[in-house]
């Protein structure tokens, strides 16, 4: 159990252009979704919390006009990286946390490259 | 901010040897996690720890929160060379905040 899935996988786009990754849950109802950026040898580091039909909580530092993240279901949200920059280019993770658990279980994340 | 210190930061040993790291905190965390993470994948949880003292197993891993609550150890028994991958400590803090705080992580490689 606790299978959470993203999509794409790997993804190459222009620079100005916007990128969608989707995040699921795929067992389990995510009440609460996490965006995670990750730079080479480094560890995560957390961009923006998202519950349920709420918007999304970013940390300090994060652009939330250009990370869009909506979380429009128990087991989907989307983060979407808008005239995006080759600086944009990182590995992106989410992970998801079911109602009144503090595990938190990540997908398998994707990788932007942005030319 | 909360900062996790988790050390060594990596470690090169032999097949057969037994692993230990661990992870410290300034601040009292409610929870302890470790996850596993290989190249290119995203991290997979191996342990999750809720109590103060809470010694938890998992197959030749074993992890414990300690006891004043700011810290944490994960050891691996027997490793074999599927343990290479960096493993992070991830601690949630007092107070409800869902964010888990990450360490730096422990990069793990095991000669065969």
């Amino acid at each position: 159990g606790a299978v959470v899935s993203q999509h794409p996988s790997w993804v190459i786009c222009k620079s100005g252009t916007s990128v969608k990754i989707e995040c699921r849950s795929l067992d389990f109802q995510a009440t609460t979704m996490f965006w995670y950026r990750q730079f080479p040898k480094q560890s995560l580091m957390l961009m923006a919390t998202s519950n349920e039909g709420s918007k999304a909580t970013y940390e300090q530092g994060v652009e939330k006009d250009k990370f869009l993240i909506n979380h429009a279901s128990l087991t989907l949200s989307t983060l979407t990286v808008t005239s995006a920059h080759p600086e944009d280019s990182s590995f992106y993770i989410c992970s998801a946390r079911g109602r009144g658990l503090y595990e938190q279980y990540f997908g398998p994340g994707t990788r932007l490259t942005v030319t | 901010g909360q900062q996790l210190n988790q050390s060594p930061q990596s470690m090169f040993i032999q097949e057969g040897e037994d692993v230990s790291m661990n992870c410290t905190s300034s601040s009292i965390f409610n929870t302890w996690l470790w996850y596993k993470q290989e190249p290119g994948e995203g991290p997979v949880l191996l342990i999750a720890l809720y109590k103060a003292g809470e010694l938890t197993s998992n197959g030749r891993l074993t992890a414990q929160f300690g006891i004043t609550r700011k810290d944490s150890f994960l050891n691996i028994s027997a490793s074999i060379p599927s343990d290479v991958g960096i493993y992070f400590c991830a601690g949630q803090a007092q107070g409800g905040s869902e964010k888990l705080v990450f360490g730096k992580g422990t990069k793990l490689t095991v000669n065969p």
